[in-house]
């Protein structure tokens, strides 16, 4: 069955430095959609990225993701970390259904 | 844009009670709800799937005995969760999206807590 794998519960990493948040899934599908969450402290999870085409890089607020269907992947980078985005962070691939990673937490030191 | 409202956001309700809750969407038709509880580990648990004009579909371990599921329009939906217990505990999000689009808009969540 369809399912989606986001192998770290916690990410830390320090101001300034890359990071990188791992996202994996299997699909019995051929039309889906990706998308990465965000979600704050006390606050509802947001659409932060989103696509559907194969090997395009899609971009917002300074993250970026690339659709791999080769490898079944929709990393999530960004090349500075900043303080403000630590927080909550799932994959989700949409069809009919919608499957939720189980979130990596996010956490970026000074 | 496209929002989300959900209320009440917090409720405290003694165990064996029930709690409403309810969802409405702004900006767009939302011809789909997908009620959701977040576990405390942050898990999300997909507890049913309403969709205007079909049936609603429950999850394993989620019946409609215990959250009745009202989707009267495309604006608005209600689920309430009958005879709260520990169990129940948690943060309660409703998300929504339209026929066109795969967009999952959540609500801002009703945190349900027993006593």
């Amino acid at each position: 069955g369809d399912s989606v794998t986001q192998t770290e519960g916690l990410v830390t990493v320090t101001e300034g430095l890359p990071v990188k948040l791992n996202c994996t899934y299997q699909t019995t599908y051929l039309t889906i959609a990706f998308f990465w969450y965000v979600q704050y402290l006390n606050e509802a999870p947001q659409v932060l990225l989103k696509s559907s085409t194969d090997n395009k890089r899609t971009e917002h607020q300074g993250f970026h993701a690339t659709l791999h269907k080769s490898s079944s992947s929709f990393h999530l980078q960004k090349s500075s970390a900043q303080l403000s985005d630590s927080a909550l962070y799932y994959c989700v691939h949409s069809n009919n259904r919608i499957f939720f990673g189980d979130g990596t937490q996010l956490v970026v030191k000074p | 844009g496209a929002l989300v409202y959900q209320y009440p956001r917090r409720t405290i309700c003694k165990s064996g009670t029930s709690m409403r809750m309810e969802c409405q969407a702004v900006g767009f038709q939302a011809t789909s709800v997908a009620w959701y509880r977040q576990s405390p580990q942050k898990t999300f648990e997909l507890i049913a799937l309403s969709t205007v004009n079909s049936a609603i579909k429950y999850e394993q371990n989620f019946t409609q005995e215990k959250f009745p599921i009202s989707h009267p329009n495309l604006s608005f939906s209600s689920m309430t969760v009958l005879n709260a217990y520990l169990e129940d505990r948690g943060l309660y999000l409703c998300g929504a999206r339209q026929y066109s689009g795969n967009t999952l808009y959540f609500g801002e969540g009703s945190r349900l807590i027993v006593v």
